[in-house]
């Protein structure tokens, strides 16, 4: 069974880049994509983007200009960056093994990292 | 959320409760929709998805469907093991993007 494991600070500070790492195990990257989800504490899921594991990308339209996936199949490792972060970045932070056919959605994820934007 | 839930739910044991997600042509009205149970302090999980399609260990008390530009989850034979956070997702044509629903806290009296 697959396992995601998300790594990373847990504290950035504000116009700063944040960096984590999604750690899969226990599967192939072949023939999924896979996705980050964030949760800013107390409220609800918002979709950050994809990355298959040929490296095609898609990014939710508001976090563009400020959001790289990448992976290493290799590593079995997916990547995050988002720059210029404020505090409305702050958030836990998931990744998700995506199906993607025939549809998009999420059947394992991992356990989250919060990560906290400081002044 | 472009995907509107109610923000809370509630019955008693035993109960039938249904959440409800409503959207639009370019979401809902054309692509599938998936839902997610979360619990306090842990990670989503799959619950419901294509619609109707229960993952594997999802008990068949628990129930999805979809009519136009809205879907809905039902579960029957309400437990208290079912509070929980629920939250319904989509895929939009024109944002070109997935969806969530603001989430519906479901509470067991």
């Amino acid at each position: 069974q697959v396992q995601l494991q998300e790594s990373g600070p847990g504290l950035v500070k504000a116009s700063e880049t944040l960096s984590l790492v999604c750690s899969v195990s226990g599967g192939s990257m072949n023939n999924y994509y896979w996705g980050w989800v964030r949760q800013p504490p107390g409220k609800g899921l918002e979709w950050i983007g994809y990355i298959s594991h040929t490296g095609r990308t898609n990014y939710n339209f508001s976090l563009r200009s400020r959001v790289t996936i990448s992976v290493d199949t290799s590593k079995n490792q997916v990547s995050l960056k988002v720059n210029s972060v404020t505090a409305a970045d702050t958030a836990f932070y998931y990744c998700a093994r995506d199906v993607a056919v025939p549809s998009h959605y999420f059947d394992s994820w991992g356990q989250g990292t919060l990560v906290t934007v400081s002044s | 959320s472009v995907l509107t839930q109610p923000p809370s739910a509630s019955g008693t044991p035993g109960q039938r409760v249904t959440i409800s997600c409503s959207g639009s042509s370019s979401n809902i009205g054309g692509n599938t929709v998936d839902w997610y149970q979360q619990f306090p302090g842990s990670a989503p999980k799959l619950l419901m998805h294509g619609n109707t399609q229960r993952p594997s260990g999802v008990p068949d008390r628990v129930s999805g469907s979809k009519s136009g530009t809205s879907a809905s989850l039902a579960i029957s034979g309400l437990q208290s093991e079912d509070e929980a956070d629920y939250y319904c997702a989509a895929w939009d044509d024109s944002l070109n993007g997935l969806l969530f629903g603001g989430g519906t806290r479901l509470t067991v009296l």
